[in-house]
């Protein structure tokens, strides 16, 4: 796609209830990142993947925290038994490969709120 | 502690003015420094990226800066636009994570007519 797409744009749900966030990224990158943004907060690392891999999951900050990559492409976020400090913006980036200087590009993120 | 500080937090200029930020950081082994601009509600958009041989970076009104042995980048905004109000994120990456990027907290625009 011309951009990386995100679903939903918001969700609101109550607490205890699972979650699943998708990311699309650019078509052709094959590095794709998930990061969490807190009100007034700045970005925070989850998980960063490369092709379906996930060298690096060492960001999510608990096990109720997973995702997932399949095809190369769409990957999926998902949060178990979603608890209120979960609220925040989940934004999904992507790159060329995720070589060093490459632009990574953002997108609209996924904004969660745990009622 | 955050390895990448940001200021002023928030500022507030008159449209057609200038104003520069400012980051330093501590993250080492340093890879490259990015600038981003994320309006309210959005996600972050690249301004400009720059290497450890890079000491300038511009992008139309937007010009980056890099002092690697100081470890402070600046960006100056030229000549702002009402559309120029937005959060601008200063990113650093070590040369080992490089997908591990560091953020800041951010510096809040707000342009004024």
């Amino acid at each position: 796609g011309a951009g990386v797409s995100q679903s939903p744009s918001n969700k609101v749900t109550e607490k205890g209830k699972d979650v699943e966030l998708r990311c699309d990224p650019i078509s052709g990158h094959t590095a794709l990142y998930w990061y969490r943004q807190s009100l007034g907060q700045g970005l925070e690392f989850l998980i960063y993947f490369q092709g379906n891999s996930a060298p690096d999951k060492s960001g999510l900050p608990s096990d109720r925290f997973s995702a997932e990559r399949t095809g190369g492409s769409v990957s999926t976020l998902t949060i178990q038994r979603t608890q209120q400090e979960d609220s925040a913006v989940y934004l999904c980036a992507s790159s060329f490969r995720g070589l060093s200087g490459n632009t990574i590009y953002f997108g609209e993120g996924s904004w969660l709120t745990v009622v | 502690k955050n390895q990448v500080e940001q200021s002023p937090q928030s500022l507030i200029i008159l449209e057609g003015k200038n104003c520069t930020l400012q980051c330093n950081y501590t993250v080492s082994p340093f890879s490259n420094l990015r600038w981003y601009k994320q309006d309210t509600g959005r996600g972050p958009v690249s301004l400009t990226i720059m290497t450890f041989s890079e000491n300038t970076k511009s992008n139309g009104r937007y010009t980056a800066t890099l002092d690697a042995d100081t470890k402070q980048s600046s960006l100056h905004i030229t000549a702002s636009q009402l559309s120029d109000s937005a959060s601008y994120i200063c990113v650093v990456s070590a040369s080992s994570v490089d997908y591990k990027l560091s953020f800041g907290a951010g510096t809040t625009v707000t342009v004024r007519a």
